[in-house]
């Protein structure tokens, strides 16, 4: 079966603290994988994405994620967290005409 | 451009009542797919849209239905409502068909509460 695991649910940090939020996930077909961000009150926005090629992929506000085949995982990371990251994330793995979500982790980073 | 706008953004519903969500995708756009959002659950898939088709369904009671039209504007409906139901709905687009290497860009969704 398809699906998307989330670890953490919730993670409290504090500024400038080391961020690395696990995703695991099960997909038989060709791997599409997504890191989405939702900031309170506002919409889900694309952090980063993996499609194929260098196995580690950056993207916006200093966020990277590393795809590692073996351990079918896509787990996200950033060296120094702020005030502002505070949000959920959802990773998802793209299927056949629609995106699985795994249940989101909470970040609340304390000023 | 405008980004991927629902409406309305809050309802507050009665057991038993019928609701229609609308969702305009980014001009464009004609892939249109749902999502039920709840605490702890995540995004679940409720249907996907293209070109008025529908592709994909996800694993939700008949009592949940879309449609699209031929301006890509989608809507869907839940008729006979239960507690259950409350939840964000996000509506996303896509520029090409949902999935794959593709994006998908969402809107803020919907807030409904069933009492």
């Amino acid at each position: 079966a398809q699906s998307v695991s989330q670890h953490n649910h919730h993670v409290i940090l504090s500024e400038a603290a080391s961020l690395e939020l696990g995703c695991n996930y099960s997909y038989g077909g060709t791997v599409n994988l997504f890191w989405y961000v939702q900031y309170p009150g506002q919409h889900l926005q694309l952090l980063l994405k993996y499609f194929s090629g260098d196995p580690l992929v950056k993207g916006i506000k200093g966020f990277e994620a590393e795809f590692i085949k073996s351990k079918f995982s896509f787990n996200l990371r950033k060296p120094s967290v702020q005030w502002s990251d505070t949000a959920e994330y959802f990773c998802a793995v793209s299927g056949t005409y629609k995106y699985i979500f795994g249940t989101g982790t909470r970040l609340k980073v304390l000023a | 451009k405008a980004g991927v706008t629902q409406t309305p953004r809050y309802l507050i519903k009665t057991r038993g009542q019928q609701v229609t969500l609308s969702c305009s995708p980014i001009s464009g756009h004609r892939s249109v797919s749902w999502y039920q959002q709840t605490p702890g659950q995540g995004l679940q898939f409720l249907f996907e849209y293209f070109s008025e088709t529908q592709r994909n369904k996800g694993n939700f009671p008949g009592r949940f239905s879309g449609r699209q039209f031929s301006n890509s504007r989608s809507e869907m409906n839940v008729s006979t409502l239960e507690l259950g139901d409350s939840a964000l709905y996000l509506c996303a687009s896509s520029g090409r068909a949902t999935g794959g290497n593709t994006e998908a860009f969402f809107g803020q969704g919907t807030r409904l509460t069933v009492v």
